[in-house]
């Protein structure tokens, strides 16, 4: 158990609906990172929240986005599904200290998005 | 070219047996170097922090090689329970508020057979 939790675990949506997905980040954590990880791949960064603003982006389009709440928990959006968008999304809970170097990552079970 | 590659494998391997498994980046600014072990359907997790220096954790070491920008992950005496897909990670971070990201390889898939 890393103290991670996301929701929902599973949902199904059909194309060019929107979808929100949560995230508890471990307790102590100020940094969430959210990842997509499509079947046979490696993860990929979508963006990352430090202090409740976007603080990194991957190559992904606009209509992906996020918030971090003052609790630290986070959300993605995901407006107008594509087919493509039907992956693992995991999200990642760290502290960054912001003055040494970042520490682990701990991963949530994911949440698992299928689009039809 | 991609930034992280990784031999998708399968590997099959009997108990026991010692396997390695090898990882090329491409950017030479990343900074920090990682293995992380992914079961069926669950969440990443770290396996090991890769040092120049090499590191070992048990069974497992880790080679990082910057010259070369190779990585490379070495399980002695695998166990049934070693069967998983193993990420290669690599991560440019700088100071000052900015963790950088984690890029992933593909992963290589590992089955330890009795």
């Amino acid at each position: 158990e890393t103290g991670v939790t996301q929701s929902p675990t599973h949902l199904i949506k059909t194309r060019g609906q929107q979808v929100t997905l949560r995230c508890s980040s471990q307790s102590g954590h100020n940094t969430v990172s959210w990842y997509q990880q499509a079947l046979g791949q490696g993860p990929q960064f979508i963006f990352q929240y430090y202090r409740e603003e976007e603080n990194g982006r991957g190559n992904f389009p606009p209509r992906f986005s996020g918030l971090q709440f003052p609790n630290y928990s986070s959300e993605l959006n995901v407006n107008a599904l594509e087919l493509d968008d039907s992956a693992l999304y995991l999200c990642a809970s760290s502290y960054d200290s912001g003055t040494s170097a970042p520490g682990e990552l701990f991963f949530g079970e994911g949440s698992r998005l299928t689009v039809l | 070219r991609k930034e992280v590659e990784q031999d998708p494998g399968p590997f099959n391997v009997p108990e026991g047996a010692t396997v390695a498994f090898n990882c090329t980046y491409s950017n030479s600014a990343s900074q920090s170097f990682f293995w992380y072990r992914q079961d069926c359907r669950k969440e990443p997790k770290l396996l090991m922090s890769v040092y120049s220096s090499g590191n070992e954790d048990g069974r497992f070491t880790a080679q990082l090689n910057r010259a070369s920008q190779y990585i490379s992950l070495l399980i002695r005496d695998s166990k049934l329970s070693d069967s998983a897909t193993y990420l290669c990670v690599v991560n440019m971070w700088n100071y000052g508020g900015s963790q950088g990201n984690l890029i992933f390889g593909k992963g290589t898939k590992l089955s330890v057979k009795p």
